[in-house]
């Protein structure tokens, strides 16, 4: 089965850098992605990673290792409408063709304070 | 245009009474998904649909049924509605043949059973 765990909650200042780690435990390995999903608005994509290393996106990067069951998402140069939560999420089962259910970890919420 | 829509926005609605959630996109996605969002749980799968004539339970289906009337189409029914169904509904859609394997949410629908 599928178990993710994140950090409920983070605070860090404008300007800064923080890293939100999410740990996975899956029976099958297919990808793992990362979601901002901002109070009261439906999650958007942030990234997909499928193999082990650092991807960078603008200021957000994602990291995996899939050895470890691990991941982080990694934001640079904080924004205050960075202030959202952040969903780690992984496969549940694939269903051929590129297609997959999803199961989502709780969420990080993060606060970017001045 | 949005490209995933979910009506109503809000709704408020009393114990027991029969409730549709109904989510339209313009994507041409053939799998499209229900979940259900409550604080300090994250995001559970409750339906999902790969097809107009395939339908296949989540993680928290009972008390919940779905209809997949045309691929653009997946409507969500609560056939006699209760407090703890109380939630932030979500549609989303995927692409099997899209690289990134996202899944893209509608707005989502805020339920409130009385």
């Amino acid at each position: 089965g599928q178990n993710i765990d994140q950090p409920t909650e983070m605070t860090a200042t404008e300007g800064a850098i923080v890293q939100i780690n999410c740990t996975y435990q899956t029976s099958g390995f297919n990808g793992l992605f990362w979601y901002q999903q901002h109070a009261g608005e439906a999650p958007t994509f942030l990234s997909y990673n499928v193999l082990d290393g650092l991807e960078e996106k603008g200021r957000f990067s994602s990291f995996l290792s899939r050895s470890k069951g691990y991941s982080y998402l990694l934001l640079k140069e904080l924004q205050m409408k960075d202030s959202a939560s952040y969903l780690c999420a992984v496969p549940l089962a694939y269903s051929g063709a590129g297609s997959y259910q999803l199961t989502f970890g709780k969420g990080t919420k993060l606060s970017v304070i001045p | 245009d949005a490209d995933v829509t979910q009506t109503p926005r809000n709704r408020i609605t009393k114990t027991g009474k029969r409730i549709m959630l109904e989510c339209s996109q313009t994507k041409g996605h053939d799998r499209m998904y229900w979940y259900r969002q409550d604080p300090g749980l994250g995001l559970r799968l409750i339906y999902y649909s790969f097809d107009v004539k395939d339908i296949n339970k989540g993680e928290i289906s009972d008390g919940y049924s779905v209809s997949r009337q045309a691929q653009a189409k997946f409507s969500l029914s609560l056939e006699s509605a209760i407090p703890n169904q109380t939630a932030l509904y979500f549609c989303a859609t995927s692409d099997p043949t899209g690289l990134s394997n996202e899944q893209f949410f509608g707005p989502g629908t805020r339920l409130t059973v009385l």
